[in-house]
């Protein structure tokens, strides 16, 4: 079975910080993507990663996908209220679309 | 332009009951998934659908049964409704390989 584990599970911070989520797996997947959902709400797709080593940017937000196409991690640079929420990674291997979720990491920016 | 649209957004069963929850999409997407959602175990496939017509298990089938009779609407049903499947379940579309999925706003389910 595969499995991504995500950390932190929970991480509490105060705007204007800067923050590391991790994205961890013994699996090699096809592509990795990363969600955030809101309560009460759809995860919404943040980007998708295909290449090893590879680097999105979208605007305060800096996803990069591990060499070896194992791991991930999302970094967020001077963090706002807005960002608060949970954030998915989720991963795909082989010629499948399936997605394999992590856990989540629960993020709450306060002003 | 409603995306993928579940219904109901609530309900209580009582075990044993039965239920179907619906998942509309307006977007002619090929994929359709199911996912439960629960605390500290993240979203897990239930079963999904290549296209009209296909379904397949996922992760935890176990209880429920799905059809995709036309393109646009997935169904998932609990027969005998357990305890057990008290959750939030996602309907999420694909348009193909390598994109994002699209969720609904999901179903919350509680059985007594």
């Amino acid at each position: 079975t595969q499995l991504l584990e995500q950390s932190p599970q929970f991480l509490s911070i105060q705007e204007g910080e800067n923050l590391t989520v991790y994205c961890n797996s013994s699996s090699v997947f096809s592509s990795l993507q990363w969600y955030r959902q809101e309560p009460g709400e759809g995860p919404v797709l943040l980007v998708t990663v295909v290449t090893g080593g590879e680097v999105k940017k979208l605007k305060r937000l800096t996803f990069q996908f591990g060499d070896a196409r194992k791991d991930s991690s999302l970094h967020i640079t001077a963090a706002q209220p807005g960002d608060t929420g949970l954030y998915l990674c989720a991963g795909a291997s082989g010629a499948t679309n399936k997605l394999i979720f992590g856990t989540g990491t629960l993020l709450a920016v306060q002003p | 332009n409603a995306g993928v649209t579940q219904t109901p957004k609530f309900r209580v069963l009582k075990t044993g009951q039965s239920m179907t929850l619906l998942c509309a999409q307006d977007m002619n997407h090929e994929y359709m998934y199911w996912y439960r959602q629960d605390p500290g175990m993240g979203l897990r496939l239930i079963h999904y659908s290549v296209g009209e017509g296909t379904t397949a298990k996922g992760e935890v089938p176990d209880g429920y049964n799905v059809s995709r009779l036309k393109k646009q609407n997935f169904l998932l049903g609990l027969e005998s409704a357990a305890p057990s499947q008290t959750s939030v379940y996602f309907c999420a579309t694909q348009r193909g390989f390598l994109y994002g999925y699209t969720f609904g706003s999901g179903t919350r389910l509680t059985v007594v």
